[in-house]
């Protein structure tokens, strides 16, 4: 079955960077590419960018861009999602998802937490 | 790209129908048939219930249905049940080539 394991809560400061996992199984890793969606707490759903396994390419959302970098390891089945100077508003709760065509987003990984505190 | 407009609440009891609606712009609701629905438990990762507007995913109720005129898209559960009860999102694909998603709607099960 279609699985996505993220790794667990982070805790950082301000001006800090943080990196989440996202392990795949399940399916061919190359197959689909995986988006990343973030969600402060309270607050909706936020798209921030998307990975092509197979080739590494990236599309990142406009308001991000500088800050996110998206990477992949396909000896490992794994997406990453790196985020630079951190700041409060960046608290919140980080999924990856599988995308399923038609820009849908089919199996989600669990969430990982990452707060932002002094 | 700005947020898609989504009610903040809607309710209905156990056995109605209730619609949800989604609004856009031809930049996106408008311009693709590439609307999609996510249904969010408290605590849980979104599940996808509508894709390309009006598909359901295998393992979906068929109570749950999509449809879309115009720059709105709309999500409607008919025999709402209890375990209905959660927020719900909808996305669509933009001219910016990448989604997008709504604020988010709860829905309460009387």
């Amino acid at each position: 079955q279609v699985q996505l394991v993220q790794s667990g809560a982070e805790v950082k400061m301000p001006g800090a960077s943080v990196k989440v996992s996202c392990k795949a199984s399940g399916y061919t890793f190359t197959s689909s590419q995986i988006h990343w969606v973030r969600q402060a707490p309270g607050q909706g759903v936020e798209w921030m960018g998307i990975i092509n396994p197979s080739g590494g390419s990236t599309i990142y959302a406009q308001k991000l861009q500088g800050r996110v970098t998206m990477t992949r390891d396909t000896s490992t089945s794994a997406v990453y999602m790196e985020l630079t100077s951190l700041r409060s508003e960046d608290t919140a709760v980080y999924y990856c998802a599988r995308a399923a065509g038609w820009w849908a987003m089919d199996y989600w990984g669990q969430g990982t937490l990452v707060t932002v505190s002094s | 790209q700005s947020a898609l407009t989504q009610p903040a609440s809607v309710s209905g009891s156990p056995g109605q129908s209730i619609t949800i609606s989604c609004t856009g712009t031809s930049s996106d609701i408008g311009g693709y048939n590439y609307v999609s629905w996510y249904q969010q438990h408290p605590g849980k990762a979104p599940k996808l219930m509508i894709y390309a507007v009006s598909n359901r995913p295998s393992g979906v109720s068929n109570r749950f249905s999509g449809s879309k005129s115009g720059n709105t898209a709309s999500l409607t559960i008919s025999g709402l049940q209890a375990e209905d009860e959660a927020d719900y999102y909808c996305s669509s694909y933009t001219t910016s080539s990448t989604p997008v998603f709504g604020g988010g709607t709860k829905l309460t099960v009387l």
